[in-house]
């Protein structure tokens, strides 16, 4: 199945720390991506995990364990801006995006 | 990087009429193409992946013959809403992928659409 799963909605307060979760079915897994997504406007690619561990890049991480089929996304030192959609998506042929997460940060 | 261009970015159309959607990529190739519709506070779905020269691939519960795509080109996909009702409105957005398994993805700039 193509089942990717995640929280519907999140806030957070600007400067706090906020982990948006993935989790997927593990079979004919290659590799997971994350991107951003301002309401009206393309995805944007954030991140793309293959292997186990976390990979960190500025303000954002993203953490993969191919045995659990989770990941998640950690958006630090957040600002007004990052309140858009994140969605993750495994890296199959039929390019299948999660069910999203919208963030809103709060001042 | 590539990119890809998508038009219009926004229609606003009478119900029953027809409305076309153009994805060009302009500075690569792209053997395939897929096209999805977002509602208001929801995830993309996929609608279909389209390749270059042939018939599209559409998912379960998409109408193929409501929602036409062609892809006669490497650097051109069309996505036709024909005889559009309401509950067509949406966000439609493009993209087009380069390598063998899709890891590279771009995206358009996507066309929102209204039917009165």
């Amino acid at each position: 199945g193509q089942n990717i799963d995640q929280p519907t909605e999140m806030t957070a307060t600007e400067g706090a720390i906020v982990q948006i979760n993935c989790t997927y079915q593990t079979s004919g897994f290659n590799g997971l991506f994350w991107y951003q997504q301002h309401a009206g406007e393309a995805p944007t690619f954030l991140s793309y995990n293959v292997l186990d561990g976390l990979e960190e890049k500025g303000r954002f991480s993203s953490f993969l364990s191919r045995s659990k089929g989770y990941s998640y996304l950690l958006l630090k030192e957040l600002q007004m801006k990052d309140s858009a959609s994140y969605l993750c998506r495994r890296n199959t042929d039929k390019l299948i995006f999660g069910t999203g997460t919208r963030l809103q940060v709060f001042p | 990087g590539a990119v890809v261009s998508q038009h219009p970015s926004w229609v606003i159309c009478k119900s029953g009429t027809s409305v076309k959607i153009e994805c060009r990529s302009l500075d690569f190739q792209a053997t395939t193409m897929f096209w999805y519709r977002q509602f208001p506070k929801q995830s993309l779905m996929l609608m279909a992946t389209s390749n270059e020269g042939s018939k599209a691939t559409y998912e379960q519960g998409v109408e193929k013959d409501k929602f036409l795509i062609n892809h006669a080109s490497l650097t051109l996909s069309t996505l036709t809403v024909t005889s559009a009702h309401p509950e067509d409105s949406s966000f439609y957005i493009c993209s087009a992928s380069i390598g063998r398994r899709n890891e590279k993805l771009f995206f358009g700039s996507g066309t929102q659409l209204s039917v009165l």
